[in-house]
């Protein structure tokens, strides 16, 4: 069974400063990747997602992740972080089309003015 | 599109009734998932259905839940009889075949007292 971990719970960091949460999954084979965002009282919104192909993926509201193989890590990435990015965030791992999802637990990322 | 709708948002109820969540999926997606998020547990898949045919109970804690999908636009999950420990938030989330993205809901919070 994959299992993902996320060793951050909490993140606190100044807005303009640049952000990384870190995730690093176990599993055989190459996963399919995700990083979800959850705000406060709302549902989970997909950043980004990584299948095959160039390691480091762009996605929404300027995040980017690099998938690191020797790593088993997707960290996902922001150079200037904005007071709306506080969130919790999520990575995900699904084992090749067998369409369940597992996900760490979660690192909730305080921004401060 | 709407995205996928749930309902009730909120839900309190006493230990002992009978609770059922409900979720319309997004028009023309194969995949129906159910997730419940904790702070103990995290996030965790329930069920998942593939054209309304549970395909992985797996998830679902005990027979105190179950979960139908009578029709390719509506699914519930219950709860009979429900305790507190069954208090957390439950996501809906749907899937288009061929694709590899799961949409979630807003999300049920139960509470049961």
């Amino acid at each position: 069974a994959q299992s993902v971990t996320q060793p951050d719970i909490h993140i606190t960091v100044s807005e303009g400063a640049s952000l990384e949460l870190r995730c690093n999954y176990s599993y055989g084979a190459t996963p399919y990747l995700f990083w979800y965002v959850q705000s406060p009282g709302q549902g989970l919104q997909l950043l980004l997602k990584y299948f095959s192909g160039d390691t480091l993926v762009q996605g929404i509201k300027g995040f980017e992740a690099e998938f690191k193989r020797s790593q088993s890590s997707f960290n996902l990435r922001k150079p200037s972080v904005h007071w709306s990015d506080a969130a919790e965030y999520f990575c995900a791992v699904e084992r090749s089309n067998d369409y369940k999802l597992s996900f760490g637990a979660g690192t909730t990322v305080t921004v401060r003015a | 599109d709407a995205g996928v709708i749930q309902s009730p948002r909120h839900e309190v109820t006493e230990m002992g009734q009978e609770v059922t969540l409900r979720c319309k999926p997004i028009s023309g997606h194969d995949y129906l998932f159910w997730y419940r998020q904790t702070m103990m547990r995290g996030l965790e898949l329930l069920i998942y259905f593939n054209n309304n045919v549970p395909i992985d109970d797996s998830g679902m804690p005990e027979d105190r839940f179950s979960a139908k999908m009578p029709n390719a636009s509506f699914s519930t999950l219950k709860i009979q009889p429900s305790e507190p420990r069954d208090s957390a938030v439950y996501f809906c989330a749907s899937r288009p075949r061929g694709a590899d993205t799961q949409y979630f809901g807003p999300g049920t919070r139960l509470t049961v007292l």
